[in-house]
């Protein structure tokens, strides 16, 4: 069981939007920021966001962050059949010390 | 561009030493740290423990007892040993570059991983 919380799947038709909420605690997301990963099948993990909404070069604007308290979200907007993959959240958790990252959620385009 | 290409046995049977190597090229991973991560089929990712280019290391409490990590910097390599593997260690091994901090906790560049498959 993973320590950060994520709906397994989530789905919506081309153009829509869809979010992804990622639940912590106040050792991991309450304390810390919080980045998301894009895996697209068969591929490795790619960074969307770091530091709850900042987005790298490259990364459409399309897919944006947030965070409040202890929780966090993924927004993708104008979904694209592209966009069909495992999203993951991750932050580290001071208590553990450890890095946690979330169970993944599946985008489903309909 | 930062790239980084792992490499390890593929096949092992319990109880032995797992070794995999992350070569890195594009920069020199001697300012930067540097992170093991794994993902079982059809699982999530699980973080295994991040190095140094000096060579000072933190691993994951879940598996510190079993993993040791090393900096090769004349190869630009970094290295991960995980000791008394057994079919739980089954997944694919990713190598990445960690932002280094623990508030701001992330990776921004991945290797393709290797798969490793324990299995007598």
């Amino acid at each position: 069981q993973s320590v950060l919380t994520q709906p397994p799947s989530v789905s919506a038709a081309p153009g829509q939007r869809v979010t992804i909420s990622c639940s912590g605690g106040r050792s991991n997301i309450g304390d810390n920021y919080v980045s998301w990963y894009q895996q697209l099948p068969g591929t490795a993990p790619k960074l969307l966001i770091y530091e709850n909404y900042r987005r790298p070069s490259g990364v459409s604007d399309r897919f944006s962050g947030s965070k409040s308290g202890t929780s966090a979200t993924l927004t993708v907007t104008g979904l694209r059949t592209g966009d069909e993959a495992l999203y993951y959240c991750g932050s580290w958790d001071s208590r553990l010390t450890s890095g946690v990252f979330g169970g993944g959620t599946k985008v489903t385009v309909l | 561009q930062v790239q980084l290409q792992e490499s390890g046995p593929g096949l092992m049977k319990p109880s032995e030493t797992l070794s995999l190597t992350c070569s890195v090229s594009g920069e020199s991973l001697s300012g930067d740290y540097w992170s093991w991560i794994r993902q079982p089929a059809g699982k999530g990712l699980e973080w295994i423990g991040r190095i140094y280019g000096s060579g000072s290391t933190k691993y994951n409490p879940s598996i510190k007892s079993r993993v040791t990590m090393s900096v090769d910097t004349s190869k630009n390599q970094f290295s991960l040993r995980l000791t008394s593997v057994t079919a739980a260690d089954t997944a694919v091994y990713y190598c990445a570059k960690d932002s280094g901090s623990y508030v701001n906790w992330y990776f921004d560049e991945w290797g393709r991983g290797t798969l490793v498959t324990v299995s007598s």
